[in-house]
């Protein structure tokens, strides 16, 4: 199957600084990826999807100017939170469909983000 | 909009034991339907892909069923051993792209 690699796994920052996360689709040319957030105890919520070569598309809700996303390869998407506060500390999870949607989804392993 | 609703929420079972986890959903239009495993701190891992025409769907001890026209969906596990201790999501796509997750059921057995 699809492998999805996410780096960092985790990540401590200070407030107000800005922190990159990458997702690789390893042996998948994705044109599409999908981030998303995932807070203590709750289920993931979609963020933005990513699409190759153009602007991503964010959820209601989710500032574009603050995740900033960049699909620039067939195998990479980088998730930039940009000025961070505690608020934003979470789980982030990429995603990648992969086969089309008789394969289903691959996730990354996702990105522990703590802001202090 | 479409509501994913897992129930129950939590479940603590004795090693051995058969479980079903219960997965439903507001709007029937759906193209698939997934269940994924997650361990605390990790990202998920795909158990079962149903699409929208099947009915059913089996892993090993895993087996996946769909409702779609009552828009309900049951993952059985059999013979639970305490490896299988994880967060379960049920999630769907209304097209083959985005998805859509219920909060979760998470399972714990004992030894």
């Amino acid at each position: 199957g699809a492998v999805v690699s996410q780096h960092p796994s985790w990540v401590i920052c200070k407030s107000g600084t800005s922190v990159k996360i990458e997702c690789r689709s390893l042996d998948f040319q994705a044109t599409t990826m999908f981030w998303y957030r995932q807070f203590p105890k709750q289920s993931l919520m979609l963020m933005a999807t990513s699409n190759e070569g153009s602007k991503a598309t964010y959820e209601q809700g989710v500032e574009k100017d603050k995740f900033l996303i960049n699909h620039a390869s067939l195998t990479l998407s980088t998730l930039t939170v940009t000025s961070a506060h505690p608020e934003d500390s979470s789980f982030y999870i990429c995603s990648v469909l992969t086969g089309g949607a008789v394969s289903g989804y691959t996730f990354g392993s996702g990105t522990r983000l703590t802001v202090v | 909009k479409q509501e994913v609703t897992q129930i129950p929420a939590a479940l603590s079972v004795p090693e051995g034991e058969n479980l079903v986890l219960n997965c439903s959903f507001t709007d029937s239009a759906i193209y698939n339907l997934q269940w994924f495993r997650q361990d605390p701190g990790k990202g998920l891992t795909s158990l079962l892909l149903i699409q929208s025409s099947q009915r059913e769907q089996t892993s090993g001890r895993l087996n996946a069923s769909l409702d779609k026209s009552s828009g309900r969906s049951t993952l059985y596990i059999a013979a639970s051993q305490p490896g299988d201790s994880a967060t379960y999501l049920c999630a769907v796509s209304p097209s083959g792209s985005r998805l859509t997750f219920g909060e979760g059921t998470q399972l714990t057995v004992n030894p």
